[in-house]
């Protein structure tokens, strides 16, 4: 199975800050890599497909990078809303495999 | 609007058995693939199973592989997910999550699949 690897697994920071998630891959994946935010009871939303494709009607602010085994999410400034858990997902090879997660605090 | 809507969950005894069903709406369910993933209090993600748009080919996990059984109805637009000799660590919020279209490939299949995911039920092993 593909090991993917996220840090860091928490995160505080303030509106405005920008913040940078990476997952790294236990094996390349290419550019077959998702983001994902989700919040408390509510079904996952995902950001980012093919590795650093906008989901429509995503904000802007959200950008992602990446190919290979290195890939990083990036919020450019954060809104209050943001505050949530954020996952990888890599679906190159089966079993899809996830990233363990970064939960996003208010500081 | 893409809509995914899990059903079935509740608190079952181990060695029991749950069927889980997953309506979907608002895309031609018949012409993609659906998936089941599951997240245990406090843990990541899993998959768990696969299933191609016209039921024919599916993928388990090994965790669930013997035990769970993965099939669709496309007439009436459900997934449905078969569990049988529960185990105390399959207790999780299980999601269905929407998958590729048949018959696209690389670069557009990134795009549609696991793009939409449902709510959850809770499933509940314990005696």
């Amino acid at each position: 199975d593909i090991q993917m690897t996220q840090s860091p697994s928490s995160l505080s920071a303030s509106v405005g800050d920008r913040v940078t998630i990476t997952c790294r891959a236990s094996q390349g994946i290419r550019n077959d890599l998702g983001w994902y935010r989700q919040k408390p009871g509510k079904a996952p939303e995902r950001l980012i497909y093919a590795a650093s494709s906008l989901q429509s009607g995503v904000p802007s602010r959200f950008s992602g990078s990446g190919s290979g085994t290195e890939f990083t999410l990036t919020i450019s400034s954060l809104q209050p809303e943001d505050f949530a858990t954020y996952f990888c997902l890599q679906h190159n090879s089966y079993p899809y495999t996830f990233g363990q997660g970064t939960k996003l605090e208010i500081k | 609007e893409v809509q995914l809507v899990e059903s079935g969950g509740g608190l079952v005894q181990p060695g029991g058995s749950l069927r889980l069903s997953c309506s979907a709406s608002g895309f031609t369910f018949s012409a993609f693939g659906m998936h089941w993933v599951r997240q245990a209090p406090g843990k990541g993600l899993e998959y768990v199973s696969g299933i191609s748009n016209g039921g024919d080919t599916t993928y388990y996990a090994d965790s669930v592989k013997g035990r769970f059984t993965i099939s669709r109805d496309n007439p009436k637009k459900t997934l449905f997910l078969q569990m049988s000799s529960l185990r105390v660590e399959d207790t999780a919020v299980f999601h269905c999550v929407k998958g590729r279209l048949e018959g696209s490939t690389r670069p557009n299949y990134l795009y549609y699949d696991m793009d939409v995911w449902g709510q959850g039920t809770t499933v509940t092993v314990s005696s």
